[in-house]
């Protein structure tokens, strides 16, 4: 058990840029769940995905936010036209199917839209 | 949408004191989660309470579930420097399987 892992660890981009995230879960994990997560705050849903298929998607989530899972394994979480707003720590989990199963974190990719 | 409040926001306790943090959400939980978040790291699990009524314990943590399903408390007895973090409940309603985290209390405890 390796963990999940986040790539890349912190992104420093220009407003307008595009930007994309990987997330890596823990390989028997089916279920892959993304959030965000601003300072003194809990995590903020915004999308999970049972094998490939992504099942829930928060609707504070505008068109600029986009996430895969082509092959069931890892996703990709892309944000285009990034606004300042948008800086945060993307975190992603993963867990296995069933109601109970924990979340299992990365270590989250801080973004920074200047 | 479900929201998920906690109570207090913020905790400054002298180490050797008791701490509890309180969860309320607006729509009845399937379940309910508790998580822990060290300064500058990410949500660690600590239990999962799923029955009307039900508490669980680990050491020194108590961990409630209310009769209605709708709130949840944890309970720290005589605090440590380690218990250092933001605590938070995250829960489940309705059809959906997404879990929703609560607002997070985070906890100082000085030595």
């Amino acid at each position: 058990d390796t963990g999940v892992s986040q790539d890349p660890r912190h992104k420093i981009t220009k407003r307008g840029q595009n930007v994309t995230f990987r997330c890596d879960p823990i390989s028997e994990h089916n279920r892959l769940y993304w959030y965000r997560q601003t300072l003194g705050q809990g995590p903020e849903f915004l999308t999970y995905f049972q094998n490939e298929a992504q099942l829930e998607k928060s609707r504070l989530l505008s068109d600029r936010f986009s996430a895969e899972r082509p092959k069931g394994s890892f996703s990709t979480l892309e944000i285009q036209r990034t606004e300042q707003g948008d800086s945060a720590m993307y975190l992603c989990a993963s867990s296995l199917e069933g109601l109970g199963s924990p979340l299992h974190f990365g270590n989250g990719t801080r973004l920074t839209v200047t | 949408g479900q929201q998920v409040m906690q109570i207090p926001q913020y905790q400054h306790v002298q180490e050797g004191e008791d701490f509890t943090t309180y969860c309320n959400s607006s729509t009845t939980l399937s379940n309910i989660q508790w998580y822990k978040q060290r300064p500058g790291g990410h949500p660690v699990f600590l239990i999962q309470l799923v029955k009307s009524g039900e508490v669980k314990k680990q050491k020194r943590l108590t961990f409630q579930f209310g009769e209605a399903k709708k709130n949840s408390s944890l309970h720290i007895t005589a605090t440590q420097t380690t218990d250092v973090g933001t605590y938070f409940c995250a829960g489940r309603g309705g059809a959906t399987n997404k879990l929703i985290f609560g607002t997070g209390t985070l906890l100082a405890v000085q030595p």
